[in-house]
């Protein structure tokens, strides 16, 4: 059973214009979720988080979204630029310092 | 920024090798550190999670005696592949955390190591 769903596996944006990445989770017990953006054979590296008792965190160009009676969130980037491209992974944990439970990341193309 | 390094980055090996890999958190004192495995076009998939000075807790279908792992400091984990075969050939990722007072910190990743076992 997947607690993280990524449910679009690609996006494709213009550049300049808004990218918005979705996810869902289904364990409430879950109090803390981040963002992280991956290259190819790299690491992900952590953009944003968000705590439970939020619904919204920004950051720059990015800004996440938490609907907790949803139990959804959401990653805007605006504007969206060509080094954006990448693929995205959702994921959330218990108080932060349980192991993270990932969804299944979502591609994002930023077309110039 | 926080910084995890991971090293070595690559390593082509022939079966039957036992590989070590380090996971050093570079600027913080990491209580926790977590070892992922990726399959090609997968999500990451949790192996262990280790506490510095106690055992690590290794995720089901996870063979602790074939993937060791060692925290033996704040700063330091390692995990050992041991008598590795072909299927073993993945992207091993590490990552640290810490817990502040303040409240939860995201975890930092390595860049990964792409173990390839001939």
């Amino acid at each position: 059973d997947q607690q993280v769903k990524q449910n679009s596996p690609s996006l494709s944006v213009q550049e300049g214009r808004i990218s918005i990445l979705n996810c869902d989770y289904t364990n409430s017990m879950f109090d803390y979720f981040l963002w992280y953006k991956k290259y190819p054979a790299e690491g992900p590296t952590f953009l944003i988080s968000i705590s439970s008792i939020k619904d919204k965190n920004e950051d720059g160009r990015f800004t996440v979204f938490l609907n907790k009676s949803a139990k959804h969130l959401s990653l805007h980037i605006v504007p969206s630029q060509p080094g954006d491209s990448a693929v995205y992974f959702c994921a959330a944990t218990i108080s932060g310092n349980t192991p993270l439970v990932f969804g299944k990341g979502t591609r994002l193309s930023v077309i110039a | 920024g926080a910084v995890v390094s991971q090293h070595p980055s690559r390593v082509i090996c022939k079966s039957g090798t036992s590989v070590k890999i380090e996971c050093r958190s570079l600027d913080f004192q990491a209580t926790t550190m977590f070892w992922y495995r990726q399959f090609p076009k997968k999500s990451l998939m949790l192996m262990a999670t280790s506490n510095e000075g106690s055992k690590a807790t290794y995720e089901q279908g996870v063979e602790k005696d074939k993937f060791l792992i060692n925290h033996a400091s704040l700063t330091l984990s390692t995990l050992t592949v041991t008598s590795a075969h072909p299927e073993d050939s993945s992207f091993y990722i590490c990552s640290a955390a810490t817990q502040l007072r303040t409240g939860p910190q995201p975890q930092h990743f390595g860049d990964g190591t792409r173990l390839s076992i001939l």
